[in-house]
């Protein structure tokens, strides 16, 4: 888990700005995640990536966009068409062909 | 489609007392099931999984057990301690997708009363 790192630990943002949280790993993990959590509510997956320069759409993708252009990093920005974009927002690794999943210390981001 | 239902969504229980949550999945080519932890404020960390050519790991007080005819998957914890409490999160992965992908239930909020 120390190996993932994710920038700033709390974030504010007005309302019709984008904004791009970091997520940066050292583990050498192929795969990534972000997750979105709401209070009360399980992880629900927003983007992934197995690879550098392919990710796929999780479950809650609309409002959001992720690039991947190196196998360290996997940025996601928050647009402005996300339209309750206030949540914890997780990123998690996992290595090639496994199952297990770690994750980082999370950005919490309230938009106002 | 891929869902995990988790119950309870509060568990609340006394010192010393056993706690059990229990999951059920949809996919019956399900094969790894994990267990995380997750303390206020802070990120799920997994304390237990089993996948699915097994019924039953144990690991100190902490235990997982899986029937697969059933699709569903248990958590217990003996001999409950208050820094027991967090929100449980259960996981499984569908393997109909790509490797790694997890779908989690809800959460169970457990409380230990010293």
């Amino acid at each position: 888990d120390g190996g993932i790192t994710q920038s700033p630990k709390y974030l504010f943002r007005k309302e019709g700005q984008n904004v791009t949280l970091s997520c940066e790993q050292n583990l050498n993990h192929d795969a990534m995640y972000w997750y979105r959590q709401d209070p009360g509510q399980g992880l629900r997956l927003i983007y992934y990536s197995q690879i550098v320069n392919d990710f796929q759409k999780g479950d809650i993708a609309e409002g959001y966009s992720v690039s991947r252009e190196k196998k360290e990093s996997f940025p996601l920005t928050v647009t402005s068409a996300q339209k309750n974009p206030t949540a914890f927002y997780l990123c998690a690794t996992s290595d090639r062909g496994l199952d297990e999943q770690y994750f980082g210390p999370g950005t919490r981001l309230t938009v106002t | 489609g891929e869902n995990v239902e988790q119950h309870p969504s509060t568990l609340s229980v006394q010192e010393g007392d056993s706690a059990v949550i229990k999951c059920t999945y949809s996919d019956s080519a399900s094969n790894y099931f994990p267990w995380y932890k997750q303390e206020l404020g802070k990120r799920p960390q997994l304390i237990i999984d089993i996948r699915s050519n097994v019924g039953e790991k144990k690991d100190q007080r902490i235990a997982v057990t899986l029937n697969k005819t059933a699709k569903h998957f248990s958590l217990h914890i003996t001999e409950t301690q208050p820094e027991d409490s967090a929100v449980y999160f259960c996981a499984a992965n569908f393997r109909g997708t790509s490797y790694g992908k997890l779908t989690f239930g809800q959460g169970t909020i457990l409380t230990v009363h010293p």
